[in-house]
């Protein structure tokens, strides 16, 4: 199974919301990222968590909050946000960190705030 | 900032061999390439990467120059389905790939 999956695939929410994105994978691997990806643009790295740490935070404003409660599982928590944050979502993960590992990316949540 | 150049662009016949190139000019020694490709509304799909040496899989090729400032992916025969965005990434290790505006390869019928 090498597939990285993320609920929900549309998410519509207004900027007083919180809401979740989930990401899951059972390849085993140790590291898991969010990238956010703009129309028309290439993917931007979020966050890296390795061994279920935060190891890289691409100075993100807290109203993402990223959470990695076990190795399989890792949650975007989403409050406050903007309209300028309505973007596509993406998920990946890696064996580990640290060597030419590939990553293996979700289909991605399009988010749009209201 | 992105450390490679690409071209915009690239048009390939359908079942001809598709040469992206790719510019990566201020490689350092410990950073490998990596090519990744984004097909239209999916996640982006690993395809191959390499240090020093030209490589091959059952996706594609890599051919990386003796100086390691450029390199070139090779499809082999082409296939509607690998109408994407391509990208090319220089980094030295896994966890922070920074994606440029890769190239959009079309394959035509």
């Amino acid at each position: 199974d090498t597939e990285v999956t993320q609920t929900p695939k549309h998410l519509v929410m207004g900027m007083t919301n919180k809401k979740s994105l989930k990401c899951e994978q059972h390849m085993g691997h140790r590291a898991m990222y969010w990238y956010k990806q703009k129309a028309k643009k290439p993917p931007e790295l979020m966050f890296v968590y390795s061994y279920e740490k935060l190891s890289i935070n691409e100075s993100v404003p807290s109203r993402f909050s990223p959470e990695c409660p076990n190795s399989s599982l890792l949650n975007l928590h989403l409050h406050a946000l903007q309209p300028e944050d309505s973007a596509l979502y993406l998920c990946a993960s890696s064996q580990a960190l640290g060597l030419a590992y590939e990553q293996y990316f979700g289909p991605g949540t399009r988010l749009t705030v209201t | 900032d992105a450390k490679t150049t690409q071209p915009t662009s690239m048009d390939c016949a359908e079942g001809r061999a598709a040469n992206l190139p790719c510019n990566h000019s201020t490689i350092s020694g410990n950073e490998y390439v990596y090519w990744y490709r984004q097909i239209h509304s999916q996640g982006p799909q690993y395809i191959i990467h390499g240090l020093k040496n030209n490589e091959t899989n059952e996706m594609a090729s890599l051919i990386i120059t003796e100086d390691r400032k450029s390199s070139t992916l090779i499809l082999p025969h082409a296939t509607l389905r690998d109408t994407a965005v391509y990208y090319c990434i220089v980094a030295s290790g896994s966890e922070k790939l920074v994606f440029g505006k890769g190239t959009k390869l079309t394959v035509n019928p």
